[in-house]
């Protein structure tokens, strides 16, 4: 099974800009893995920020974007602020099967 | 709007089993399958497997293989998720979450304690 690697923690100012990735063992990551990026707070259920590559939901704040980035899929914060603290996660599909990262930690101080 | 909706809190002992329902509204649900997501405490999202609600047809983890089995009843839009022979460490958070564009149920937390 494959595996999907993040980085475990990042930290950005507030107003900054900030970029998560999401790598997959068995190669470069395209738009044939649909990749998906999440938000989770603390207590609360995921939230579906980014799917097939960059496409958002209407409650997708603009400042995240998504693109594929030098073989990883990528999550560019664009204008941090401090409800942007919070865990997340990227999905890759490999025919079906999904297959989470281990999540990236994002402190805005 | 596309909303879906989990049964709530189970308690178990190991050895048992569980079975979590996760009722769709808002959208056609034969149209797209259903996949579960398991969260134990403090960790990370864990695929567990999908039902295609047209068909019947079923892929797990290999990691769940066996021990799982994900179905869904049509014509009341239900998936259900069923776990047998629980561990310890099968404690968590199993949502329901559906393919394309991924929206999620608010979660299920299965204990399993002695």
């Amino acid at each position: 099974q494959a595996v999907v690697t993040q980085e475990p923690s990042l930290t950005v100012s507030p107003g900054g800009t900030v970029t998560l990735t999401c790598a997959s063992s068995t190669g470069t990551v395209t738009s044939d893995h649909f990749p998906y990026w999440f938000q989770q707070k603390p207590g609360q259920a995921p939230r579906t920020l980014i799917y097939d590559t960059n496409d958002k939901h209407s409650w997708t704040p603009v400042r995240f974007s998504g693109s594929l980035l030098r073989g990883k899929a990528a999550l560019t914060l664009s204008g941090a602020q401090p409800e942007d603290e919070a865990d997340y996660y990227c999905l890759l599909s490999y025919r079906g099967a999904w297959v989470f990262g281990g999540g990236t930690k994002l402190t805005v101080l | 709007q596309v909303q879906l909706v989990q049964s709530g809190a189970e308690q178990r002992k190991p050895g048992d089993s569980v079975k979590v329902s996760c009722k769709a509204y808002g959208y056609d649900f034969s149209g797209f399958y259903m996949h579960w997501v398991r969260q134990a405490p403090g960790q990370g999202l864990e695929w567990i497997g999908w039902v295609n609600p047209s068909s019947g047809g079923t892929d797990y983890a290999d990691k769940f293989q066996g021990r799982v089995t994900i179905s869904r009843d049509t014509p009341t839009a239900t998936a259900y998720m069923e776990l047998r022979d629980l561990k310890f460490e099968d404690t968590g958070i199993y949502y329901c979450t559906r393919a394309v564009r991924a929206y999620w149920g608010q979660g299920t937390l299965v204990t399993v304690s002695s």
